[in-house]
């Protein structure tokens, strides 16, 4: 069975870079013929996708935060990470990875979220 | 890429049937199939219940039903249960990096 553990700090300063982990267990990311993604649900708000990566390297991301994005692929350690830059309160959120069925656009595969807080 | 709408609420009592709609335009929705509906029990993680409009995974009972006319997706939850009380997210994916979702409908079992 397929697992995904998000990690990250927690807290992050407003305008530095909020940086998360998604470590993959019961499965290879470099193997598979998923994308991974992360989505995002700021508090009392819906899910945001934020952008997936291939274990090829290939990558796409939401427009509305593609300037401010990057995701990595570590296939060695098992595990993808997004970096997100120049961070507001509007950033807060519960972030999620999952598995990500690119051709039919699906999330079949969560973590349990990881909440990042963007404060003084 | 706009946000799919969504009622913020709806409820039903158990044994009863409750649909959830949502909307886009007739650039989206109304003409791209890759609708999916997903579960959120608030602190779990998300579940996809409902995949390219109408097609249900392996393990989700066929309780869950989803449809389309025109520019509107509908997810229809048959027999009510106590543990059908969640947080409903549609999502539509258009091609290219057009992935969308709703704002979420949260369901109260009476």
């Amino acid at each position: 069975q397929l697992q995904l553990q998000e990690s990250g700090p927690g807290l992050v300063k407003p305008s530095e870079t909020l940086s998360l982990t998604c470590t993959v267990s019961g499965g290879s990311i470099s193997t598979s013929t998923h994308y991974w993604g992360f989505i995002r649900q700021p508090p009392g708000k819906g899910l945001e996708w934020i952008g997936s990566i291939h274990n090829s390297g290939s990558t796409y991301f939401n427009p509305s935060l593609q300037s401010r994005i990057a995701i990595f692929v570590d296939t060695s350690k098992n595990h993808y990470s997004l970096k997100l830059t120049s961070v507001t309160a509007a950033d807060t959120a519960v972030y999620y990875c999952a598995t990500h069925d690119r051709r039919q656009g699906l999330f079949d595969q969560w973590g349990q979220g990881t909440l990042a807080t963007v404060s003084s | 890429q706009s946000a799919l709408t969504q009622p913020p609420s709806a409820s039903g009592s158990p044994g009863q049937s409750l649909t959830i709609s949502c909307t886009g335009t007739s650039r989206d929705v109304g003409i791209y199939n890759y609708v999916s509906w997903y579960q959120h029990h608030p602190g779990r993680a998300p579940k996809l219940i409902i995949y390219e409009v109408s097609k249900r995974p392996s393990g989700v009972p066929d309780r869950f039903s989803g449809s389309k006319t025109g520019n509107t997706a509908s997810l229809t939850v048959s027999g009510l249960q106590a543990e059908d009380e969640a947080d409903y997210y549609c999502s539509l994916y258009a091609g290219s990096n057009n992935l969308v979702f709703g704002g979420g409908t949260k369901v109260t079992v009476l």
